[in-house]
């Protein structure tokens, strides 16, 4: 098993570029989530999703858009990025186990917008 | 104000050395997570707890309920050990969601 992958790896933008980052995994989880990682601070939660065909906001869901078209893919979208946007980005997923979640993340993604 | 809070932010240790990293937490949870990151990123889950203590060769993770609190431990600690740990914390009430603290950046030298 892949586990949990992530597209692109690195990405460098302008402002105002669109792009799309795609979270795959083969787990037959449920649950998938979107982080960002931004220095001297927590990862925070943008979007996540209970299952296929929907999706919820996060902490910090402004800017972004999201899509679970596919069970097993988690689509996170810039529609028009801004320097704010520069952080590196998780994707994870996740069952229940004792009513509890652990999450498996995926490698990360590395944006810069310049 | 972070709701997960972690001590120390650094701490440097010598190989061999016993470790001790905190966290606390401010309301009810349904779980804890001890999480290692490596520098070049990854993410790994070590421990996800709700009570008591669990142990995986040389780290050991406990949790006090009543005092909101959280310690993981590393014994003879080895550079390879030198990561960044991570509490995340599920609420009762949302358990698909994890709160994280600021991380606890851990180097262990020769």
């Amino acid at each position: 098993n892949a586990g949990v992958t992530q597209t692109p790896k690195f990405r460098v933008l302008k402002t105002g570029q669109s792009m799309t980052l795609l979270c795959a995994q083969d787990m037959n989880h449920e649950y998938m989530y979107w982080y960002r990682q931004d220095p001297g601070m927590g990862l925070r939660l943008i979007h996540y999703s209970v299952g296929e065909g929907t999706t919820a906001k996060g902490e910090v869901p402004d800017g972004y858009n999201v899509s679970r078209l596919k069970k097993q893919n988690f689509l996170l979208g810039l529609e028009s990025a801004a320097p704010s946007q520069t952080s590196v980005y998780f994707c994870a997923s996740s069952y229940p186990r004792d009513y509890s979640y652990e999450q498996y993340f995926g490698p990360g993604t590395r944006l810069t917008v310049t | 104000k972070n709701e997960v809070e972690q001590s120390p932010q650094n701490l440097t240790a010598q190989e061999g050395e016993f470790i001790t990293i905190n966290c606390s937490y401010s309301v009810g949870i349904s779980a804890l997570h001890w999480l290692q990151q490596h520098p070049g990123g990854g993410i790994v889950s070590l421990f996800m707890l709700s009570s008591g203590k669990k142990k995986h060769g040389r780290l050991i993770a406990t949790i006090n309920i009543q005092e909101k609190h959280s310690s993981l431990h590393i014994t003879a600690s080895h550079p390879r050990d030198s990561a960044v740990y991570i509490c995340a914390v599920s609420y009762t009430g949302t358990a698909s969601k994890l709160t994280f603290g600021t991380g606890t950046r851990l180097q262990v030298t020769l």
